[in-house]
């Protein structure tokens, strides 16, 4: 099975802090994405990437940057965290190609900034 | 832009009746669909999905109805159990330019009451 692991199950930050957020795959895929999940909203695209030192902005990229330095490492960079960042963010990836839309997810990290 | 959105925020049922989970579309240039249920504190998982190219899928106990003429998405669930309940959510696939990303509806909760 695909396995999705973020690195942090929780956070709590400050404001103004830089915030990373790691996530790994080891499945191979070359599409990784990062979603916020808010009540009421649904996922929301923040950022994708689909190879190696590619990233793409999603819908709502304002405050964020990736990093995507290793083929399975997709990371998430707040770079200074605010309140209405706090929210939950999922990590995703997928195999290359058109029809290979299935997302597998990780369980997500649940972020706090104070 | 276009989304997708759900009828029902909200579905409460009792075990061992059928649910049915509606969604509605508006990209009628989308032709890949797709159904994520989340437990709480973990990430989405697949349930089942669609191309446009099908109006019916069969899984165990669930099935996805597509309506394309009125862009309409349905998950039916057989005899749902209490483990059933979670949080829903309808997918749609967006183009090439997002790295065939997925746009997600809002969710519903579906509570399975003994």
């Amino acid at each position: 099975d695909v396995k999705v692991t973020q690195s942090s199950r929780y956070l709590v930050k400050r404001t103004g802090e830089k915030v990373f957020l790691e996530c790994v795959q080891d499945m191979d895929h070359e599409n990784m994405f990062w979603y916020r999940q808010d009540p009421g909203l649904g996922l929301r695209l923040i950022y994708f990437s689909y190879d190696v030192k590619m990233k793409e902005k999603g819908d709502i990229p304002e405050g964020y940057s990736v990093s995507r330095e290793k083929k399975e490492r997709f990371s998430l960079i707040l770079e200074s965290a605010s309140t209405n960042q706090t929210s939950m963010y999922l990590c995703a990836s997928s195999p290359p190609g058109l029809r290979n839309e299935k997302l597998f997810f990780g369980s997500g990290t649940q972020l706090s900034v104070l | 832009g276009e989304s997708v959105g759900l009828h029902l925020p909200t579905l409460s049922v009792q075990e061992g009746d059928n649910s049915i989970i509606n969604c509605a579309y508006s990209n009628s240039a989308s032709d890949y669909f797709i159904w994520y249920k989340q437990e709480s504190g973990k990430g989405p998982q697949f349930i089942i999905d669609i191309r446009s190219n099908m109006d019916k899928r069969q899984g165990q106990r669930v099935t996805v109805l597509l309506n394309k003429t009125v862009k309409h998405l349905s998950l039916q669930i057989a005899a749902t159990q209490p483990g059933d309940s979670a949080v829903y959510f309808c997918a749609e696939n967006r183009d090439s330019n997002s790295g065939y990303a997925l746009n997600f509806g809002k969710g519903t909760s579906l509570l399975v009451t003994p």
